[in-house]
């Protein structure tokens, strides 16, 4: 069975930078074609992708917030961190992990689909 | 980025009868592999994303055949053959063919 959950901080202040970890279970940084990525939702919007990591290490990033972004994956623990820095209130929403199920063509990693996501987690931004 | 654009918006359905939503790409997503990167994603109340299709008409697993889904290139549609009360929710059509990936504004299917 493949699980994830999402842990940080529910409140941060404007400015501010955010870490999220997202622990996963059931599958592994080993497996090519792996990998993680975040999702956002402000309440009652749609959904907003940020950012994704492969088994290779290789990274992609919502070309809007790239510079507010990083993403980490630690595979001996089975989790992934999503830094966002400068926080501001519209940020505040609910964060979703999900496990990446890509491949490779010709060398480039490829997104096929997100599945299973993370419960979410609410991040609340004060001003 | 590419644009995803659904209709409609709202979809109130009777139990037992079949429903539609309509997904348009602002650009192709007939990948040279032949395949389609479209995904459909349903968001039950209060819960995550689940994903339902995936490659344009491929059904998740455990994904009851009342669901399917066809389109190619620029033009999808998702059906369901017969609506239950669990379908409820807002369905969601996402983009993988290229980063940066995005979703559809969602459709917000409710039980009349």
């Amino acid at each position: 069975q493949i699980t994830l959950k999402e842990s940080g901080p529910t409140l941060v202040k404007s400015t501010q930078t955010l870490t999220l970890t997202c622990t996963f279970s059931g599958f592994s940084f080993t497996t090519s074609g792996m990998g993680v990525g975040w999702i956002r939702q402000p309440a009652g919007k749609a959904l907003e992708w940020l950012a994704l990591i492969y088994w290779n290490d290789d990274k992609r990033y919502s070309a809007s917030l790239k510079s507010r972004l990083t993403i980490i994956k630690d595979t001996s623990k089975d989790q992934v961190d999503l830094i966002m820095t400068n926080m501001d209130p519209v940020d505040t929403g609910t964060y979703y992990c999900a496990r990446v199920n890509g491949g490779v063509s010709y060398g480039v990693m490829f997104l096929k689909w997100f599945d299973p996501w993370g419960q979410g987690t609410l991040v609340t931004v004060s001003s | 980025d590419i644009v995803l654009t659904q209709s409609p918006l709202s979809l109130p359905v009777t139990p037992g009868e079949p429903a539609s939503i309509s997904c348009r790409s602002s650009q192709s997503l007939l990948h040279t592999n032949a395949y389609n990167y479209l995904n459909w994603y349903l968001q039950k109340p209060g819960q995550s994303p689940q994903l339902l299709i995936y490659f344009g008409s491929d059904r998740a697993s455990g994904v009851p055949d009342r669901f399917s889904a066809s389109g190619s290139g620029t033009d999808f549609t998702l059906k369901i053959s017969r609506v239950e009360a669990e379908d409820v929710g807002v369905y969601y059509c996402m983009q993988a063919l290229q980063s940066p990936y995005t979703f559809g504004q969602g459709t917000k299917l409710e039980i009349k």
